[in-house]
């Protein structure tokens, strides 16, 4: 079965920590693994990942993808209040289907 | 732009009551769907659409209907709405079909007692 799983489920940190979010994955014909940020209402979408090794990195946000051992992280660096927030990881896969991992609430504490 | 819209934000059914939750864009883009995100679950695909005139079923179609006459809507139908439909549905639209960020929607929170 298709599974998309994420961990931790949530996460409190303080102001200026660095966090690293997981996000693993079993499907059929991977396509690409996206990250989006949901805060009160509509996902937004932070990074795509298609290639295994390759970092997509925006301001204190980064990602990488390991289609070998079927996982990607996301790292936030120096965080702030304003990231606390859901993030969630989708995988494509297949011809049109998406499945979205169940997410992690992070918590920013200044 | 308005990007993708919903409507209505919030509504509240009676168990066997239907309903069209709407959904448009104006970024002629042709990969429409439709998810439901219950707390603790993540989103959930019920139905897509790679064009007009096209529609597919996702991971959690049933009790759900849709259609595709345009470009621009996507309008998702609950033929009797039960308890278990209650949820924040989401309306997304990307610009192909594969390996693109999609655009959500506001969200309509739908109860159903």
């Amino acid at each position: 079965e298709d599974k998309v799983v994420q961990s931790p489920l949530s996460l409190v940190v303080h102001e200026g920590d660095t966090v690293t979010l997981n996000c693993s994955y079993e499907v059929t014909n991977f396509r690409s693994l996206l990250w989006y940020k949901q805060e009160k209402k509509a996902p937004t979408f932070l990074f795509m990942l298609t290639s295994s090794g390759i970092e997509k990195k925006s301001g204190r946000l980064s990602s990488i993808l390991d289609k070998k051992e079927l996982f990607s992280i996301l790292n936030i660096t120096a965080t702030q209040t304003g990231d606390s927030a859901i993030y969630l990881c989708a995988v494509y896969h297949n011809n049109n289907d998406m499945r979205f991992g169940a997410g992690t609430r992070l918590t920013v504490k200044p | 732009n308005a990007g993708v819209t919903q409507t209505p934000k919030f509504q509240v059914l009676k168990t066997g009551q239907s309903m069209t939750l709407q959904c448009a864009q104006d970024m002629n883009h042709e990969y429409m769907s439709w998810y439901r995100q219950d707390p603790g679950m993540g989103l959930r695909l019920i139905h897509y659409s790679v064009g007009a005139g096209i529609t597919d079923q996702g991971e959690v179609p049933n009790g759900y209907n849709v259609s595709r006459s345009t470009t621009e809507d996507f309008p998702l139908r609950l033929l009797s709405a039960a308890p278990s439909q209650t949820s924040v549905y989401f309306c997304a639209s990307s610009p192909r079909t594969l390996n693109y960020e999609q655009y959500f929607g506001p969200g309509t929170r739908l109860t159903v007692t």
